[in-house]
């Protein structure tokens, strides 16, 4: 099936870094996700990106779909606890039923 | 809103055990689908739903069936549970085009020992 390579894996920071993760694939996507996972809870969408080249903020975080459209990135600025949790990046594929398939979730711990 | 509502959250089988994961959406979406996390493996779609009456195969089928009741309803059902069956199962649903942003239920924490 499609894979999606998701780094890190996991991150240990203080509080006030900035976070960086990517996701790289082999195929196209049209569609790039980005969600986070509470502990005990659903994921979230946070962001959502519908072309290629395009940059999107939602307040602190920043998220930008790939020229090649094989790869997105996802950036939090001055981490606070609450960023706490595992962030899953997602890609639709342009081709097919539309699948929608995730990546391995990057661990963000935040040390205070 | 409740948005979408797994029960139960929690369940331990034994193997050879039989059970029914119920999910509901009070958001009038069309599709719903069932996932499993396991850890290191994201999510992986078992079934989805486009349309009330209408279900079909994801990535990972083998060993479950699902019935989409209703608009609002969409259960997933292991006949024969299975140790590789345990995982936490999430419930989504969405109002757009198929996988249109997905909201999430809160999952169900399954053991099978």
């Amino acid at each position: 099936g499609q894979q999606l390579n998701q780094s890190p894996q996991s991150m240990f920071i203080q509080e006030g870094e900035d976070v960086s993760m990517n996701c790289t694939s082999s195929s196209i996507f049209n569609t790039w996700l980005w969600y986070k996972q509470d502990p005990g809870e659903g994921p979230v969408l946070l962001i959502a990106l519908y072309k290629a080249g395009e940059l999107t903020s939602n307040g602190r975080l920043t998220a930008q779909f790939g020229i090649t459209r094989k790869d997105s990135f996802l950036n939090i600025s001055a981490s606070i606890p609450s960023d706490v949790g595992i962030y899953f990046c997602a890609g639709q594929l342009i081709q097919g039923a539309q699948k929608l398939v995730f990546g391995q979730g990057t661990r963000l711990t935040i040390n205070p | 809103n409740a948005g979408v509502t797994q029960t139960p959250k929690f369940q331990v089988l034994k193997t050879g055990q039989s059970m029914t994961l119920q999910c509901a959406q009070d958001m009038n979406h069309n599709s719903m689908y069932w996932y499993r996390q396991d850890p290191g493996m994201g999510l992986r779609l078992i079934y989805y739903s486009a349309s009330e009456g209408t279900t079909d195969k994801g990535e990972v089928p083998n060993g479950y069936n699902v019935s989409r009741l209703n608009k609002r309803e969409f259960s997933l059902r292991l006949e024969s549970a299975a140790p590789s069956q345990t995982s936490v199962y999430f419930c989504a649903s969405s109002g757009g085009p198929l996988y249109s942003p997905l909201h999430f239920g809160n999952g169900t924490r399954l053991t099978v020992t």
